[in-house]
C-alpha cells in the first residue's frame, strides 16, 4: 500500500511569488489536512479537506489556500510569499474527518526555502 | 474548540531512565488520543495511541495513560535508549477534528 506522497521535496522561490504544493493521500483516504512546521515549532493547523471540501481552518492568513480534487488528491496554495512563510509543509491523510478515530499518516513534506 | 497543551517544552534524560510527557485537553468530547514521534529529518509516525473507553495502553518500552476526568493523558517512556531521542507530539481528536501539542523534544544522554 503506497504512503501518502508530496511533491515537490524541496522549492526555492522568490518572495512575492506563489507557490502551489501537492499531497496524494493513501488510497481510500478522504481527508488530508496541511501543517506547517517551522525549526523548533510545532505542527501548525492550515485546514482540512474532505471530500472536496474544506472542513476545518486554522489561523493563517488568506494568502494560504487549497483544494481538494474527486481523487482526494490535495494540493495548497500560497500567494505572495514572504520570508517567514519558509518551512516545512506537511500533509498527512486519513480515512475520515479530524482522523476519525484512527491513526493519521504523514507525507514526508515539501520543504519551501523563500529567499 | 479543542486546545491541547503539551509539557515539558523540552526534556533530557539519562540512557536508561524513564520520560514521561503530559498533555491536557479541553474537549470532553475528545475521545481518541494519538501519540506522534519525529526523529530529526522524518516524517511524524504514530509510536501508540488511546481511546477514551481505555485508561491505560502499553506496547513493549511505551505506555500511555488516560484520565479522562482531569483530561488529560501522558506517555510514558521505560528504560529510555539513544533511539527515542526526537520529537514527540501529543494530539486528541473528536471525529471532527484533530488537534495537536506543541511537541517535546527528548533528548536522551549516553
Amino acid at each position: 500500500k503506497a504512503g501518502v506522497t508530496q511533491t515537490p521535496r524541496y522549492l526555492i522561490k522568490t518572495r512575492g511569488q506563489q507557490v502551489t504544493l501537492s499531497c496524494s493521500p493513501i488510497s481510500g483516504h478522504r481527508s488530508v489536512s496541511w501543517y506547517q512546521q517551522t525549526p523548533g515549532q510545532g505542527l501548525q493547523f492550515l485546514f482540512e479537506y474532505f471530500s472536496e471540501t474544506q472542513r476545518n481552518k486554522g489561523n493563517f492568513p488568506g494568502r494560504f489556500s487549497g483544494r481538494q480534487f474527486s481523487n482526494s488528491r490535495s494540493e495548497m496554495n500560497v500567494s505572495t510569499l514572504e520570508l517567514g512563510d519558509s518551512a516545512l509543509y506537511l500533509c498527512a491523510s486519513s480515512p475520515g474527518l479530524g482522523g476519525g478515530g484512527t491513526e493519521a499518516f504523514f507525507g514526508q513534506g515539501t520543504r519551501l526555502t523563500v529567499v | 474548540g479543542e486546545n491541547v497543551e503539551q509539557h515539558p517544552s523540552t526534556l533530557s534524560v539519562q540512557e536508561g531512565d524513564s520520560a514521561v510527557i503530559k498533555c491536557t485537553y479541553s474537549d470532553s468530547a475528545s475521545n481518541y488520543f494519538p501519540w506522534y514521534k519525529q526523529e530529526l529529518g522524518k516524517r511524524p509516525q504514530l509510536i501508540i495511541d488511546i481511546r477514551s473507553n481505555v485508561g491505560e495502553k502499553k506496547d513493549q518500552r511505551i505506555a500511555v495513560t488516560l484520565n479522562k476526568t482531569a483530561k488529560h493523558f501522558s506517555l510514558h517512556i521505560t528504560e529510555t535508549q539513544p533511539e527515542d531521542s526526537a520529537v514527540y507530539f501529543c494530539a486528541a481528536s473528536n471525529d471532527y477534528k484533530l488537534s495537536f501539542g506543541a511537541g517535546t523534544t527528548v533528548t536522551v544522554r549516553a
